[in-house]
């Protein structure tokens, strides 16, 4: 069975400064992670993804995230925060060779602040 | 390409009732798959289809059904619709049913029931 856990539901950051935000995941397979946006009232956009390659992987608009199977994470950050960042954020996973389902984490509202 | 698309974006249905809602996928996309979201109970996944047949089921009352058609377009329906349905139903196509491929969601269909 597959799960993840967003260790924060809120995080809030200064234009400009880091953002991290913390994914755990646990899966009886190889998995496949992916992390997601959704802007308000719209649909969700895929940021990155992970699918046994290399274990830092690179996304759109600056986001990355590395894959430590020693800690069962996935972390995603960012060196430098962007007002249009502001919104909400999903950590995925999908176990290769299983049935075709993504579960979805509870979700991380990342707020920036002026 | 044309993204994910569904079709009505917003509706309003009275207990009792049964709604249709319509997903056309990325063209190419064989699989598709349908999520519910709520504050609650954040996405969950309802089904997924793969060549006309349904591949995979969430842990939804069999009120919730769906169909996909050989152009890989798909439906799902929800009959006797009740309050605890009112949600944002997303639907999600993949190239193929691999856990390696990404899905791409579409903008969804918030149903009201009152």
């Amino acid at each position: 069975a597959q799960s993840v856990t967003q260790l924060d539901s809120h995080v809030s950051v200064s234009e400009g400064t880091p953002v991290l935000l913390r994914c755990n995941y646990s899966s009886s397979y190889s998995p496949s992670l992916f992390w997601y946006v959704q802007h308000p009232n719209k649909g969700l956009q895929l940021l990155l993804k992970y699918t046994s390659a290399a274990t830092l992987v690179k996304g759109i608009n600056g986001f990355e995230a590395e894959f430590k199977k020693s800690e069962t994470s996935f972390h995603l950050t960012k060196p430098s925060a962007h007002m249009s960042d502001a919104a909400e954020y999903f950590c995925v996973v999908s176990e290769v060779g299983s049935a075709r389902q993504l579960t979805f984490g509870s979700g991380t509202q990342l707020t920036v602040l002026p | 390409k044309a993204g994910v698309t569904q079709t009505p974006r917003y509706l309003i249905k009275t207990r009792g009732q049964q709604v249709t809602l319509s997903c056309s996928p990325i063209s190419g996309h064989r699989s598709v798959s349908w999520y519910q979201q709520t504050p609650g109970q954040g996405l969950q996944f309802l089904f997924e289809y793969f060549s006309e047949t349904q591949r995979n089921k969430g842990n939804f009352p069999g009120r919730f059904s769906g169909r996909q058609f050989s152009n890989s377009r798909s439906e799902m329906n929800v009959s006797t619709l009740e309050l605890g349905d009112s949600a944002l139903y997303l639907c999600a196509s993949s190239l193929d049913r691999s856990a390696i491929y990404e899905q791409y969601f579409g903008p969804g269909t918030r149903l009201t029931v009152t």
